[in-house]
């Protein structure tokens, strides 16, 4: 079937070290691939979206490459802030128009 | 101005009764949803609608009845509630349903007693 499963958080980190939210998703269809985040008290946001393989998205020093070949959209920063303290999501949309979101990812970064 | 209004923000209710929640959009958008986050469940798909047609449901019970009297509107009904249907509420839209970004409204928090 078709299901999406990302990282177990909490994940806490310091600030300034790098992030690695692993993302890997099911479908025998070509979805569109979405990184969420939400902030304490808010509806989730759009982070951003690649809609095809192979490419590559990115947004306030994250990013994320659409990898057909090992059906993964893993999201990566470099240096993350206290600011990043969040919950992640990672979202599939099938070509159907069926959504799937992961669990969602904790995040704690700390000063 | 807000762009998705969620009515109320905050609401109590007691088992078996029902409640309708709220969502407006003003942006103009042509598909809206509804999803649940509860603190035992992370965020919940629940319905998704185009042009006031319903598109896919993934809720089990038929006590949550979305509905939508305008093109900007997906109000939810919940009928019977149980204690177990306490959770924040989400609505949010997007220009067309698909691959096009979501933009969610505050949400509603419901607890039922």
């Amino acid at each position: 079937g078709d299901s999406v499963t990302q990282t177990k958080g909490p994940v806490t980190l310091s600030e300034g070290t790098s992030l690695t939210v692993n993302c890997s998703y099911e479908t025998k269809q070509y979805p569109t691939l979405f990184w969420y985040v939400q902030y304490p008290g808010e509806g989730p946001q759009l982070l951003f979206k690649v809609p095809k393989a192979n490419e590559k998205g990115s947004n306030r020093g994250f990013e994320a490459t659409y990898d057909k070949g090992t059906t993964s959209f893993h999201l990566q920063k470099a240096s993350v802030q206290e600011s990043d303290s969040a919950v992640y999501y990672c979202v599939l949309v099938l070509s159907n128009n069926r959504i799937f979101f992961g669990d969602g990812t904790q995040l704690v970064v700390k000063p | 101005d807000p762009k998705i209004i969620q009515k109320p923000k905050y609401l109590v209710a007691v088992t078996g009764s029902e409640k309708i929640l709220i969502c407006e959009q003003y942006l103009g958008h042509n598909a809206m949803y509804w999803y649940r986050q509860s603190a035992k469940k992370p965020l919940e798909f629940m319905f998704s609608y185009s042009y006031q047609k319903l598109m896919d449901n993934q809720t089990a019970s038929s006590r949550f009845q979305p509905q939508s009297s305008k093109k900007n509107h997906l109000d939810l009904q919940i009928t019977a509630l149980k204690p177990d249907d306490s959770a924040t509420y989400f609505c949010a839209s997007s220009q067309e349903q698909g691959g096009a970004e979501q933009f969610f409204g505050p949400g509603t928090r419901l607890t039922v007693l």
